[in-house]
Parts: structure tokens; C-alpha cells; sequence
């Protein structure tokens, strides 16, 4: 597509419920991040996909956030037995590459909140 | 461990005067650096970003940046803002050893433009 998508651009969940977030990079893009931003926290880095491995998880808060990417393409992020401070707006980005001159495309975020 | 820092959290400026932006950031290596802008509800998009090369550098909507090493500034500058301008800028610092798109945020300064 012309842009990074994401969906559902809202969601409203109870505390204990699992979630999936989903990422449509641009096409061709090898390369896919995920970021969150939250008040207090601002933006932090999650993961990041090369291909459908992802090499560096160091930035998921705890083992209930996990992610897959498929076909080199679309991604999801799946937040088990959501807790209120996982309220936050997760961004996802792609890039043409891992490394170079290449500039990360946002989508414009999906934005979670648990009751 | 990398950091960026900006140390205004909220800028009120007029319209048709100049804006400038702090981003100082620490870093071992040479850094990437980039600016992006974040409008209510939107994604983050680049304004600039500096590799290499002429400290000096030019972006989209008349925004510029110089790369100062010795103060290891990264400061955000446009001579006259528009109303248009209004929004949240966030300074970014990436690895040239690591994947660079696996960025270390500011905390953002929001800019307010008044008539």
C-alpha cells in the first residue's frame, strides 16, 4: 500500500483480555518496527522484524507481548492478559532496509485502552 | 547508554516568528539523528534527519537542523512558523552498529501557535 496501515485504530479492552494489533508495512519493505507510546513513558521501542525474524526483542516489556511477522510482510503484536498500563498507542513502521540511508514510515498508530 | 534529551516539554510561540528547538544527546558512536513532527491522532512523520556530511541540514515545511558534535546538540530551527506548524516534535538518535531504525526518543516538546 502508499502507507504503513494499522488496525484496529482503536481498542478498548478489559484488564485480562488478550489483544492483537496488526501491521500492514509498505510494500517492499524488508524492514518493520513496532514502538509504543505512552504518557509518562513516551515513545519506547518494542521489536523490530528483518524478513519474518525479528533480531532484537530487548524492548518488549514482559512475556505476555509477543510478535510475528509473515510472508515478509504483515505483522501482529499480541498482548496476553492485558494489564491498565499497557494502555498506550502502539506504532508500527517500515523501512526499506535494517541499515543505510533508509527512513522509517510510521502508520499512525493503533491506540489501546484497558479498563 | 544512548539518551536524548529535550529539555522543553511546551513552547508557545506566535505566529510568523522563529522557532527553535533543543535536542542534546549522548551517544559513544557517531550518531544518526533525525526530527519527526506528530499532529493529534497521526503518525510520526520525518522532518529531517543528518548521516553525514554538511552539519546543516534541510527538511520538509522550511524546518532546518545543525549538528553541533561539541555541545552534541541536534537543535530544530524554522524562521517563521505557520499556524499549520502546531504539533509535537520529537528528537530521535539511531545506531550507525546497530539496526538505526531502532531508535532512542525525546520526550517531545509541544508547540503551541498563537495569532
Amino acid at each position: 500500500g502508499a502507507g504503513v496501515s494499522q488496525s484496529p485504530s482503536n481498542k478498548v479492552t478489559e484488564k485480562g483480555k488478550d489483544v492483537e494489533l496488526r501491521c500492514d508495512p509498505i510494500s517492499g519493505h524488508t524492514a518493520l518496527y513496532w514502538y509504543r507510546q505512552s504518557l509518562g513513558q513516551g515513545l519506547e521501542f518494542l521489536i523490530y522484524f528483518q524478513g519474518n525474524s525479528a533480531p532484537d526483542k530487548s524492548g518488549l516489556p514482559s512475556d505476555r507481548f509477543s510478535a510475528e511477522r509473515t510472508g515478509g510482510s504483515v505483522s501482529t503484536l499480541t498482548i496476553q492478559r492485558t494489564q491498565q498500563e499497557d494502555s498506550a498507542v502502539y506504532l508500527c513502521a517500515s523501512s526499506l532496509a535494517l541499515s543505510g540511508a533508509n527512513v522509517l514510515t510510521f502508520g499512525a498508530g493503533s491506540r489501546l485502552t484497558v479498563l | 547508554a544512548q539518551s536524548v534529551t529535550q529539555p522543553d516539554i511546551h513552547i508557545t510561540v506566535s505566529e510568523g516568528a522563529s522557532l527553535e528547538l533543543r535536542c542534546n544527546y549522548s551517544y559513544g558512536a557517531t550518531p544518526y539523528l533525525f526530527w519527526y513532527v506528530q499532529s493529534p491522532g497521526q503518525g510520526l512523520q520525518l522532518l529531517l534527519k543528518y548521516f553525514s556530511g554538511d552539519t546543516l541540514v534541510q527538511g520538509i515545511k522550511g524546518f532546518e537542523a545543525e549538528f553541533k558534535r561539541s555541545q552534541s546538540s541536534f537543535n530544530l530551527r524554522k524562521p517563521s512558523v505557520h499556524w499549520s506548524d502546531a504539533a509535537e516534535y520529537f528528537c530521535a538518535v539511531g545506531s550507525v552498529t546497530d539496526s538505526w531504525g531502532k531508535l532512542q526518543f525525546g520526550a517531545g516538546t509541544q508547540v503551541v501557535v498563537t495569532p
